[in-house]
């Protein structure tokens, strides 16, 4: 079982709609880092969390400590949101490493 | 600000054959890390760099990879010999000061 759990794997909306991706993970973590990646493109950093709640345009996301998981939120989503979402952790104990630890990521496709 | 980039985009070579895949991080930057995605898995950590020196290779798969960073910018990273097993997206990306990572457009590596 990976550290990193995502659901769903794909998504598939229409035009409008309200999305949620959820991330679960099972160790102990500092941060908590969203990104994205357009086909064919590169991964773009969306947020880091360690606590509580961000907001950015029409993204939000969550996290939820105790509970060690986080949501990803896109509201009015639209045909250019479709992209590889990919939840990432950091658990370095030594705090000077930074490596992260990556979920499969969720395919969300957002139809016209 | 140039970001990260990586060369080359897209490699095929034979088995047994040996690949060099190289990364330029964002100037100033002294974080460089290799990450990689096998199809259908999630990205993977290899190793991080701390200027020339490597803080972290617990990730490298075995002894055909070797990574360098030799004066503590461009660093590549060797498969010799490769296998198919190797057969996948390798990413860099780099950090500075802060906690973002930024990551480069990968190279896909297509072992036949």
């Amino acid at each position: 079982k990976n550290e990193v759990e995502q659901s769903p794997q794909n998504l598939t909306a229409q035009e409008g709609e309200f999305i949620t991706i959820n991330c679960s993970y099972s160790v102990g973590i500092s941060a908590l880092h969203w990104l994205q990646q357009h086909p064919g493109g590169g991964i773009v950093s969306l947020f880091m969390l360690s606590s509580g709640k961000k907001k950015h345009g029409r993204l939000i996301a969550t996290i939820n400590i105790q509970e060690k998981h986080s949501s990803l939120h896109i509201t009015a989503s639209h045909p250019r949101d479709s992209a590889v979402y990919i939840c990432a952790v950091r658990s370095d104990p030594r705090g000077s490493n930074y490596k992260l630890t990556f979920g499969k990521g969720t395919l969300l496709t957002v139809n016209p | 600000e140039a970001g990260v980039t990586q060369f080359p985009s897209h490699s095929v070579i034979e088995k047994g054959q040996t690949v060099t895949l190289r990364c330029d991080p964002i100037s100033g930057h002294d974080n460089l890390y290799w990450y990689r995605r096998v199809m259908g898995k999630e990205i993977k950590f290899l190793l991080h760099f701390v200027k020339e020196s490597k803080q972290d290779e617990s990730g490298m798969p075995n002894n055909r990879f070797l990574a360098e960073r030799t004066g503590g910018t461009y660093s590549t990273l060797k498969v010799q010999p490769a296998e198919l097993e190797d057969s996948g997206v390798y990413f860099c990306a780099s950090k500075g000061a802060t906690y973002e990572q930024y990551f480069g457009p990968g190279t896909r590596l297509t072992v036949t």
